[in-house]
Formats: C-alpha cells, sequence, structure tokens
C-alpha cells in the first residue's frame, strides 16, 4: 500500500517560474514531512521539512505547505532555476517511531533556461 | 556534515551469487536504513537497525539479510542474487528524525 502518493511522475517549468509539487499520504498518524532532492547517479538530500504543528515552513526559496485536514503537503519552489533539475521525494513518518518513513514514487522536476 | 559511503557506486553480479553492499556513516547515528530505489515505486525499506547487532525486517527484507557489528557499520547481504534484485541501493543514517543517504549502488545481477 502506498501511504505516500505523488501523483505527477515530471513537471516541466520555465526558469524564473514558480515550481509546485504535490504529495498526498492516507495515514493520519504522520507527523512528520520531509522533501528529499536526487540527482542522478546521487543520493537523496535532505531539502526540506515540516511537522504537522505547522502548516509552513520557508528556507530561501523553498516553502513547504502541509494541509492537514486534506493529507497535503506541496513543496514550493520560487524563482526555478535549472540546477533544480531532479528527482523530488516526499516522504512522512511519525516522531515516535524509527523505522516508518514512507516515501513516494518522485516527481521529476526539469526546469527549462 | 554528515557523511555517508557505500562500498561500490556500481556492481554486476551474475544470479546465485553472494553479494555485500556495506555502507559507513561518520556521525555516530545509532538508526542506519537500506533501501531500495527502483522506478515509479520511491523507496522502499529492505532493513533497519537501531543498534549494533540489532535489526528489524522492512517491507521487503525477503532475499536479504544484514549485518551490524560497529555501530558505524551496516551490510547489506544478497545471499544468492536474483535477477529481480536489479536495482539501485541506498543506505541511510538517521539524526533528529532526517535521513541522510549516501551515494547508491547500482546493482545489476545477470
Amino acid at each position: 500500500d502506498q501511504q505516500v502518493k505523488q501523483n505527477s511522475p515530471s513537471l516541466s517549468v520555465q526558469e524564473g517560474r514558480i515550481s509546485i509539487l504535490n504529495c498526498d499520504y492516507t495515514n493520519s498518524m504522520f507527523d512528520y514531512f520531509l522533501w528529499y532532492k536526487k540527482y542522478p547517479a546521487e543520493g537523496p538530500t535532505f531539502l526540506i521539512s515540516i511537522s504537522s504543528i505547522k502548516d509552513k515552513n520557508e528556507d530561501g526559496r523553498f516553502t513547504v505547505f502541509l494541509n492537514k485536514s486534506a493529507k497535503h503537503l506541496s513543496l514550493h519552489i520560487v524563482p526555478s532555476q535549472p540546477g533544480d533539475s531532479a528527482v523530488y521525494f516526499c516522504a512522512a513518518r511519525t516522531m515516535y517511531n524509527n523505522n516508518d518513513m514512507r516515501f513516494g514514487a518522485g516527481t521529476r522536476l526539469t526546469v527549462k533556461p | 556534515d554528515v557523511k555517508v559511503t557505500q562500498s561500490s557506486r556500481y556492481l554486476v553480479k551474475r544470479t546465485g551469487e553472494k553479494v555485500f553492499l556495506e555502507c559507513v556513516q561518520d556521525m555516530d547515528h545509532e538508526n542506519m536504513f537500506w533501501y531500495r530505489q527502483d522506478p515509479g515505486l520511491g523507496l522502499r525499506l529492505i532493513y533497519f537497525s537501531y543498534d549494533v547487532k540489532m535489526k528489524e525486517k522492512g517491507d521487503i527484507p525477503e532475499g536479504y539479510s544484514v549485518s551490524r557489528e560497529k555501530k558505524e557499520r551496516f551490510s547489506l547481504i544478497l545471499e544468492s542474487a536474483s535477477t529481480n534484485q536489479t536495482s539501485m541501493y541506498l543506505c541511510a543514517s538517521e539524526g533528529f528524525y532526517e535521513q541522510y543517504f549516501g551515494p547508491g549502488t547500482r546493482l545489476t545481477v545477470t
């Protein structure tokens, strides 16, 4: 069962515009959410996270929004840059359990110059 | 910076061979993980270790075993490699709810 879903396998955006990557989850026990970025032939790198007590977290060009009632989160990248082209994984977990992090299938973002 | 290293970036093995994938982290983290990444499926947890000699099965442990004799080192073992184990294998170490990944090992079983 896929508890974390990224329904868009790919997204193409023009440089300078906003990129919005979406993620849905089904397990209401999840209380911590993360985004990872992965370049080809490299491991995923942590990008940004948010706990369930917040609805927004911002770090430079990256903002994550959490809508708990809809079980939905999104990652906004503004402005998008060609170097942002990568696969983005959404992940969710409970903070009290060590081994229940669940990942989405990933969204491949392409930022065109 | 957390550093997680994996013993090989690319590996080609024959069906039936025993395969060892090694992972080392330098942050004294207690929790370490092995995932495999396949297109359209994201990252799936194979095994997890929360201390030396302690391990738990993840979602897809069949055909795999693990070893953690030292805190910094977590090994994944394919007892008898099969073609359906061709995949990208990722090791991770965890600190403060966030996991830090190694560069991955692309394993091809022929």
